[in-house]
């Protein structure tokens, strides 16, 4: 059972269209992080979260915080090509154990010329 | 290009073998991150090192295990493999110890036959 739950798992669509993809869970997270990940490569940071309710603007991609910190989504404006990949959330939480980043399942996006 | 460096990129071997993974963090970070990507499980954090000392355990497994060096290059070790522990093994770092924004190197594709 993935502690941070995000869908779609698969997502495929035309250029152009907008599409949200959503991370949630049901614990607190001191911070979220959204990477991207390409085929071969490893994921790429995109985006830190911090604040609850928190919106932030990255080009044609917009991130929101959840006010409760429990929740995140990924927004895209007139996807591209070029954004075909598996996005990634991960929630960072600081325990005695030692702080670490739990990932969600992620979003596997395909966008068609 | 992340500056986070791992080699082998591919690695084949047979159950029952040992293998070990190498990987130098960014110039200037200080912690280093194991993480193994597999199909059915995700991104799972496997343990993460700090200027040479362990300082949190994920979901490792006892025939596992890593070290970080004085030169904070980190090694992990995978011993006893099975066909499970077929999967993309990444490195990660950061610059403070359990920090949030961390940085993956390209990954090391292992598979067991």
């Amino acid at each position: 059972t993935q502690l941070l739950e995000q869908s779609p798992q698969f997502l495929s669509i035309q250029e152009g269209e907008n599409l949200t993809v959503y991370c949630n869970s049901s614990s607190v997270f001191s911070s979220l992080q959204w990477y991207r990940q390409e085929p071969g490569e490893g994921p790429v940071l995109l985006v830190t979260v911090v604040t609850g309710g928190e919106v932030k603007k990255l080009k044609r991609l917009t991130f929101q915080f959840g006010d409760a910190r429990k929740d995140s989504s990924l927004h895209i404006t007139a996807a591209q090509p070029g954004d075909t990949g598996l996005y990634l959330c991960a929630g960072y939480r600081r325990a005695r154990a030692g702080n670490m980043l739990t990932f969600g399942g992620g979003t596997r996006l395909m966008v068609k010329p | 290009d992340s500056g986070v460096t791992q080699t082998p990129k591919h690695l084949i071997t047979a159950t029952g073998q040992r293998v070990t993974l190498r990987c130098s963090p960014r110039s200037g970070d200080l912690s280093v991150y194991w993480y193994q990507q597999s199909l059915d499980q995700g991104l799972q954090f496997l343990i993460q090192y700090y200027n040479g000392e362990e300082r949190a355990k994920g979901n490792i497994l006892e025939r596992f295990s890593a070290q970080q060096f004085p030169d904070l290059h980190s090694e992990l070790n995978l011993s006893s493999l099975e066909l499970g522990d077929s999967a993309l093994y990444f490195c990660a770092s950061s610059t403070q110890d359990g920090s949030y924004e961390q940085y993956f190197g390209p990954g090391t594709r292992l598979t067991v036959t």
